[in-house]
This record gives C-alpha cells, structure tokens and sequence, in this order.
C-alpha cells in the first residue's frame, strides 16, 4: 500500500514571496503519478501541477513547480510570487499507473498568504 | 457544463438514519469514485467504479453501498448513519481514455451525523 506524508500541517507566507509546501511518499510502484491539489475555502478541488514518475523533468505551471526526487521519493510544490488566492488548503496525491481513479491522498498542509 | 454535480450539498441526519448522496456527471467518464475528507486526513477512497455495472472498495468502505447502473450517476448510500461518518464526500470521475487525465470532482457534501 501506498503512504504520502506531508509534514506541514500550516504554512504562511507574505504576499509576493516563494514558499514550498513538502510531500513524500512510500511506493514499491516504478511507475506512478504525482499530484498537488488546491482546496479554497469554497471546498472545491482544483489540480494545480502533476508529474509523471518517468520523466525526470521537474513539472511547472506559470508560478507553480515541483522538486521531484525520485530516490528519496520526495515532491515538493514550489509557489514563486504568492498572491491573496492562493490561500487555500493543498494536497499531495499519489496514483499507480493504470490504477483507475484511485489516488491516495497526504493529511494536507494549509497555506495562508498574509498582505 | 456541468462536470461533475453532487447532491445534496448539505445534509444532518440522526445516527440510524439512513440516505443516499448523488453523484451525476455528464462527461461520459468510464471512471467514478467516492471519497470522505477528514480533518488532517486527507481524502480517502470509499468505493470506486471503472464502468457501469462494475463496482469495488477502496479504503474505507464499511457502513456505504455503491452500485453504477448508468455511465452518468453513482449514487452512495448509507445504510444506517453513525456519528463516524461525519464528513465531506466528493465523488470524482476521470476518462479511461488517457491514462493520466485528471479527475473531475465535484463540490462536495457536508455530512453532520448527530
């Protein structure tokens, strides 16, 4: 079975800043996908980055990246330039390959962007 | 587009009580699931489906029943409700079509068992 860790349960950072958000994970998987989830207080899910395990080329999305380290299975979410909207609670998810619709999820990590 | 609807958004039932949380989508997704959301948590897997009339558990199944009649809806029932399963329920669904598609959730249902 699969474990994602992420051991920041709240984070804050001033506006404009760069913070990162940590997540590893416990795979015997080679091939698997790696997920960061957005939850607004508006409760919705939002996939705001994914990497695929085989590509060693770190994932970006305008002001978001990710630190993948596959050996030390570790996936960090980098936010460059924090605004106000990203306030929000963040998941790590982990999902084998060819496994459908079932993804394991971390106990999250809360981010407040303060003014 | 509606993506992914659930209802109801809301619900309080008495412990013993029993009901059904819906779940329609309208993208012809082959995949469907349900998951529970918990304080510190995370989101963990209830029941999932990998197409109509295929059903199976996920993590934490006990207590709900799930059955897939049509692509479009997958409805969770609870048989007899207990304090335990006070909870945000999303049910997500994803294409088959392209193994690494993300999933579709939809808004949630708070659940208060009292």
């Amino acid at each position: 079975a699969q474990t994602v860790t992420q051991s920041q349960p709240e984070m804050s950072v001033q506006e404009a800043e760069t913070v990162t958000l940590s997540c590893t994970y416990d795979t015997s998987e080679s091939n698997y996908y790696l997920f960061w989830y957005k939850q607004p207080p508006s409760r919705q899910m939002i996939l705001v980055i994914r990497q695929e395990a085989y590509k060693q080329q770190n994932a970006t999305e305008n002001r978001f990246s990710v630190n993948f380290q596959k050996a030390a299975k570790s996936f960090s979410l980098k936010i460059s330039d924090s605004q106000l909207g990203d306030t929000a609670m963040y998941f790590c998810a982990f999902m084998k390959t060819n496994a459908g619709n079932m993804l394991t999820f971390g106990g999250g990590t809360r981010l407040m962007v303060k003014p | 587009n509606a993506g992914v609807t659930q209802t109801p958004k809301f619900q309080v039932l008495k412990t013993g009580q029993s009901m059904t949380l819906q779940c329609a989508q309208d993208m012809n997704h082959e995949y469907m699931s349900w998951y529970r959301q918990d304080p510190g948590m995370g989101l963990r897997l209830i029941h999932y489906s990998v197409g109509a009339g295929i059903t199976d558990q996920g993590e934490v199944p006990n207590g709900y029943n799930v059955s897939r009649s049509t692509t479009e809806d997958f409805p969770l029932r609870l048989l007899s409700a207990a304090p335990s399963q006070t909870s945000v329920y999303f049910c997500a669904s994803r294409s088959q079509g392209f193994y690494n598609s993300p999933l579709h959730f939809g808004n949630g249902t708070r659940l208060t068992v009292t």
